[in-house]
């Protein structure tokens, strides 16, 4: 258990609404990624974050933005939601060592109407 | 590029073996890793090859050829619990950023 938390673990929401996904980890790890997964593509990364206020884009990006103003949250923003959103996001940390190993957190199921 | 191959679904037997197959291509290498992902959870980690060869890990193992860029999970005893997706994982080695870069994953199907 890598102390991952992420809120909500499930949301159904309109069209062009603001949606805030979060990730709280306990441990002090540096990076952080955020995921999404669909049927046939697998986990696309959306952004990640090598420490606070250090992020960048992922080979998903577009439509969404992050966060990260305290090691523990990592802030994953949809401005404006759409029905191609709908999916399964992961939170992952990579523990501060000399490992590329990422622990992902329970995932949240977000629906768009 | 940088790519990840494996199979899309394998059918196996309780109490079997099944061997599941990765090909990848990477800029340079870094290790290989394995996730086991079972239907509507997270991945969770199961091994990490850096070095060519068989690593045990109870009934478990995974083997690396960094020469044939192949790596395989051997899954021994096969158990009805054992069905799930395992994804084949490798360094993205483009900075310091510890990004991986994902298979699309292979469903394993342990039938009675």
């Amino acid at each position: 258990d890598a102390g991952i938390t992420q809120s909500p673990r499930h949301k159904v929401t309109e069209t062009g609404t603001p949606v805030t996904l979060r990730c709280h980890q306990t441990e002090n790890h540096r990076y952080m990624y955020w995921y999404r997964q669909d049927p046939g593509h697998g986990l696309r990364l959306i952004h990640y974050s090598y420490g606070v206020k250090d992020t960048d884009k992922g080979e998903v990006s577009d439509g969404y933005s992050v966060s990260r103003s305290k090691t523990e949250d990592f802030l994953l923003t949809l401005e404006s939601a759409t029905s191609s959103q709908t999916s399964v996001y992961f939170c992952a940390i990579t523990p501060s060592t000399n490992t590329d190993t990422q622990y992902f957190g329970p995932g949240t199921r977000l629906t768009v109407l | 590029g940088q790519n990840i191959d494996q199979p899309t679904e394998m059918t196996a037997t309780e109490g079997a073996i099944v061997q599941i197959n990765c090909t990848y291509q990477t800029s340079g290498f870094n290790g290989l890793f394995w996730y086991q992902q079972h239907a509507g959870e997270a991945p969770t980690f199961l091994s990490y090859n850096v070095l060519d060869g068989l690593e045990e890990k109870g009934r478990f193992s995974s083997f690396l050829s960094r020469s044939k860029g192949y790596s395989y999970l051997l899954l021994k005893e096969l158990q009805m619990k054992d069905s799930a997706s395992y994804l084949c994982a490798a360094p993205l080695n483009a900075g310091n950023n510890r990004k991986l870069i994902w298979g699309l994953g292979t469903s394993l199907a342990v039938n009675p």
